[in-house]
């Protein structure tokens, strides 16, 4: 079956435009994460919803980030008012349930913020 | 807050020397523990994951790794390397409880003929 699959694979923006990325988790697939990426860096955790309860985002690093999931299948992250610094790459990734160990990882949306 | 450190930002090696990639962890609560590989211009793909049990783990390619609890170590191995081996690797945790992942700042693996 496919994978994580992410739209669009690279986004070139100006400063304090609004972006939208997009994820296709697996199907089945109840867990959904958001995570970044900057250049040099490790993945910072962001967002991460399960089934439908309430969306843990304890690590979006400002209002400017918001992301909704409709039931258990596509989700959107949306970065308002685009700052350079938030250049880097926007990893998504599933897995099959909450206690599931293994995260399944799409290739990622590189932002570039100009 | 937990926190991982990849001791090594870029590790070279020559084809079918031994490679070991450093990885330490900090964490007052029991972890889960992974590595993950990066291929150029692909995804992340695990390589191998600690739960419980046997401290030593065996992952896809050849690679192993150890858990030690005492070191807070769980460092990353193979005997013999490939070019294809060629990549970004990080290591994560997870609290047991938790789901969210957190990484390590990475170590990229060269592999020289």
């Amino acid at each position: 079956g496919a994978g994580v699959s992410q739209s669009p694979s690279n986004k070139v923006t100006e400063k304090g435009k609004d972006v939208e990325l997009r994820c296709d988790p697996i199907s089945g697939h109840t867990a959904l994460y958001w995570y970044r990426q900057r250049l040099g860096q490790g993945l910072e955790f962001l967002i991460y919803f399960q089934g439908n309860s309430a969306p843990d985002k304890s690590g979006l690093p400002s209002d400017r980030f918001s992301a909704e999931r409709t039931g258990e299948s596509v989700s959107t992250l949306t970065i308002q008012r685009t700052q350079q610094e938030d250049s880097a790459v926007y990893l998504c990734a599933s897995s099959l349930d909450v206690g599931d160990d293994t995260q399944y990882f799409g290739p990622g949306t590189r932002l570039t913020v100009l | 807050a937990q926190s991982v450190t990849q001791l090594d930002s870029q590790v070279p090696v020559f084809e079918e020397a031994p490679v070991e990639l450093r990885c330490n962890y900090s964490s007052s609560v029991s972890v889960y523990l992974f590595w993950y590989v990066q291929y150029p211009n692909q995804g992340l793909q695990l390589l191998l994951k600690y739960l419980s049990g046997s401290t030593l783990v065996k992952g896809i390619n050849g690679f192993e790794a150890e858990f030690n609890k005492s070191q807070t170590s769980f460092h990353l191995r193979k005997p013999s390397v490939h070019i294809s081996d060629t990549a970004e690797y990080f290591c994560a945790v997870r609290i047991q409880g938790a789901q969210k992942l957190v990484f390590g700042q990475g170590t990229r693996l060269t592999i020289n003929p």
